[in-house]
């Protein structure tokens, strides 16, 4: 069981160059995010997913796009790479929310992608 | 102004001594998370709060939702170097889609 998977670990992109960065889930959750992490400071949401073909923004959405064709994919999309970007990206995924029992709606995140914008 | 704040911001306390982290919300809290991360690593779950007034504990973290539900502490009781890292408190406010994040508690724990 892999849980959530990231790649890549690590990029470095020239300025206005575009990029996916690739989330895969093996635990059939619905729900799916990306968040950004910038030095020193804590999770902000940039798209967020309830289900295939379902998307929607965060708090940060400008600078990128997200897809949601299956339940296991949630691939994000920078398109023309800016500074203000350079981040650790995070993709999370749950099974649901305020599900009582032993769903407790957390979630479970995968190993971050390190991303580099010169 | 910030959705979710947490206190302090950093913290340095001597190995043994206790500790508190605090998360405030401007909003109704229906559900709070509490997560650690070690520095350029991923995120571990730690407890999460639904209840006004619930208390959970795990090994030596302690965390409360107060009854208003707009509050939530997280305790170390004889802290370790192994508790240092960040801890970021996460909410559901409204939507119950997203949970949003506080800007994180950095914890050194000195020998």
């Amino acid at each position: 069981n892999a849980g959530v998977t990231q790649t890549p670990k690590f990029r470095i992109l020239k300025i206005g160059q575009s990029m996916t960065l690739q989330c895969t889930q093996d635990m059939n959750h619905n729900y799916m995010y990306w968040y950004r992490q910038d030095p020193g400071m804590g999770l902000k949401l940039i798209y967020y997913s309830v289900g295939a073909g379902i998307t929607d923004k965060g708090e940060v959405p400008n600078g990128y796009n997200v897809s949601r064709s299956t339940t296991e994919d949630f691939p994000l999309r920078l398109e023309l790479a800016a500074p203000s970007q350079t981040s650790v990206y995070f993709c999370a995924s749950s099974y649901s929310w305020l599900a009582g029992g032993a769903n407790t709606g957390e979630l479970f995140f995968g190993e971050g992608s390190r991303l580099t914008v010169l | 102004s910030q959705e979710l704040e947490q206190s302090p911001q950093s913290l340095i306390v001597q190995e043994g001594k206790n500790l508190t982290i605090n998360c405030t919300s401007s909003k109704t809290l229906y559900g709070l998370y509490w997560y650690k991360q070690k520095y350029g690593e991923g995120l571990i779950f730690l407890m999460m709060l639904q209840k006004g007034g619930e208390e959970k504990s795990h090994e030596k973290i302690t965390a409360k939702l107060d009854e208003k539900k707009q509050q939530s502490s997280l305790h170390i009781t004889a802290s370790q170097p192994s508790h240092a890292g960040i801890y970021l408190c996460g909410a559901l406010t409204g939507t119950a889609s997203k949970l949003t994040f506080g800007t994180g508690t950095r914890l050194q724990v000195t020998l």
